[in-house]
């Protein structure tokens, strides 16, 4: 069975620049979530898209922003980076606002910032 | 700001042995879930348990939930090996958003 697809699997940036996350969710789920988990820690909810709007807004810094596309999937787009942004970003996708039987998340996305 | 607790964060077992992780959470929900986590990869979903629900069962796995005591325990039967990973709770609130709170996780690991 298909599962949520997230590119790149691992990625490196210096200080400053911009790095650029996917998602592409199960087919036919229409919500997407973006989570990020720092080292040792929880995964903290960042923001979540339904039918390619806005539906909920967590911890996510300006200097982030988000869109889910007509296709559905969605893109998290990450500016002047700094050292504390390494992480691993997640993605979830669910079908409708509620996942009633749980959320499928992607391998994630490592991002250093060197 | 941190919804769910887990305690213990770490716990070391005999392979064989039961397994059992609690977490605790603050705010009323809708449903609450458990997760695996294998080191640095993605998150699984092992179980959901709805708020209306108390106990639930799914292969080794049995999770209670006791809304009074805002609280959930993740029990895994004749744990294996392959079972090290981090646990996480994380819960569904019931009010206005559908976003998952994650708590801080439990290390298990299993000793061949």
């Amino acid at each position: 069975a298909a599962g949520v697809i997230q590119s790149p699997r691992h990625l490196i940036k210096e200080k400053r620049e911009t790095a650029t996350l996917k998602c592409y969710p199960i087919p036919r789920h229409d919500t997407v979530y973006w989570y990020q988990q720092g080292p040792g820690q929880d995964p903290q909810f960042l923001i979540s898209f339904y039918e390619k709007m806005q539906s909920d807004k967590g911890s996510i810094p300006d200097r982030f922003s988000a869109q889910q596309f007509s296709d559905y999937h969605s893109e998290l787009n990450m500016s002047s980076l700094e050292l504390g942004d390494s992480a691993l970003y997640f993605c979830a996708s669910s079908l409708g606002l509620r996942a009633n039987y749980g959320y499928t998340f992607g391998s994630g996305t490592r991002l250093t910032v060197v | 700001s941190q919804q769910g607790e887990e305690d213990p964060q770490a716990l070391s077992i005999q392979e064989g042995e039961n397994a059992t992780m609690n977490c605790s959470y603050k705010t009323s929900i809708n449903n609450l879930q458990w997760y695996r986590q294998n080191s640095g990869r993605g998150l699984v979903h092992l179980i959901l348990i709805r708020s209306n629900e108390r106990e639930k069962h799914s292969g080794r796995l049995r999770v209670t939930l006791d809304t009074s005591k805002k609280s959930s325990s993740l029990l895994i039967t004749a744990s294996r090996a392959a079972d090290t990973a981090s646990y996480f709770c994380a819960t569904d609130a019931d009010f206005g958003n559908e976003k998952l709170t994650f708590g801080t996780g439990t290390r298990l690991t299993i000793i061949p």
